[in-house]
């Protein structure tokens, strides 16, 4: 049992190019989600899902896209990456309590 | 919109000291509160979990309260160790809100000197 797998660990990422970060859960949870953590600050919302095919939208979602095909998966997409995406991403899944998070992916954009 | 705010930012302390780790919500209309740890370039590990309807959940050497009519929770760490150094996030899950989602605060960086 893995729990929340996400890849990759790192990244370095150049002005306008796109890339997918990948996240797997083991937990058959419904609720998945995905976070940025900007430098000293708490962890906000970019978008979540309550099962498979269906997203929405949280707090910061302007410039990144998510699909939810399999209830395992969950990957954010970053189209033409710009410097302010620079963050920690988490993903995180739960079922009516607890959440679980991944170990997070960092991404520099430069 | 919910605002969690955790005071004091950074505690710095000697091996052997209780302590105590505030952390405040604007919106007492919580399912739950979440105390998590986080090592630095690590994910979040989960502490301790509150429902709404309780007062408290110990685990080891933490105690978390939850007074949820007043919007304040704390996290008491008894006879800290250096082990203890991490930064511990505070969160809060709304009721009927977006599904789950968490408030974090920014969090209190902790520091256990031997």
């Amino acid at each position: 049992n893995a729990g929340v797998t996400q890849t990759p660990k790192f990244r370095i990422l150049k002005i306008g190019q796109s890339m997918t970060l990948q996240c797997t859960q083991d937990m058959n949870h419904n609720y998945m989600y995905w976070y940025r953590q900007d430098p000293g600050m708490g962890l906000k919302l970019i978008y979540y899902s309550v099962g498979a095919g269906i997203t929405d939208k949280g707090e910061v979602p302007n410039g990144y896209n998510v699909s939810r095909s399999t209830t395992e998966d969950f990957p954010l997409r970053l189209e033409l990456a710009a410097p302010s995406q620079t963050s920690v991403y988490f993903c995180a899944s739960g079922e009516g309590g607890e959440q679980y998070f991944g170990p997070g992916t960092r991404l520099t954009v430069t | 919109k919910q605002e969690v705010t955790q005071i004091p930012a950074a505690l710095s302390v000697p091996e052997g000291e209780n302590l105590v780790l505030n952390c405040s919500f604007t919106d007492s209309a919580i399912y739950n509160l979440q105390w998590f740890r986080q090592d630095p370039g690590k994910g979040l590990t989960s502490l301790l979990l509150i429902q709404s309807s309780q007062r408290e959940q110990t685990s080891g050497r933490l105690n978390a309260s939850l007074d949820k009519s007043s919007g304040r929770s704390t996290l008491y760490i008894a006879a800290s160790q250096p082990g203890d150094s991490a930064t511990y996030l505070c969160a809060v899950r709304g009721r009927g809100s977006t599904l789950g989602r968490l408030y974090f605060g920014r969090g209190t960086q902790l520091t256990v000197w031997p």
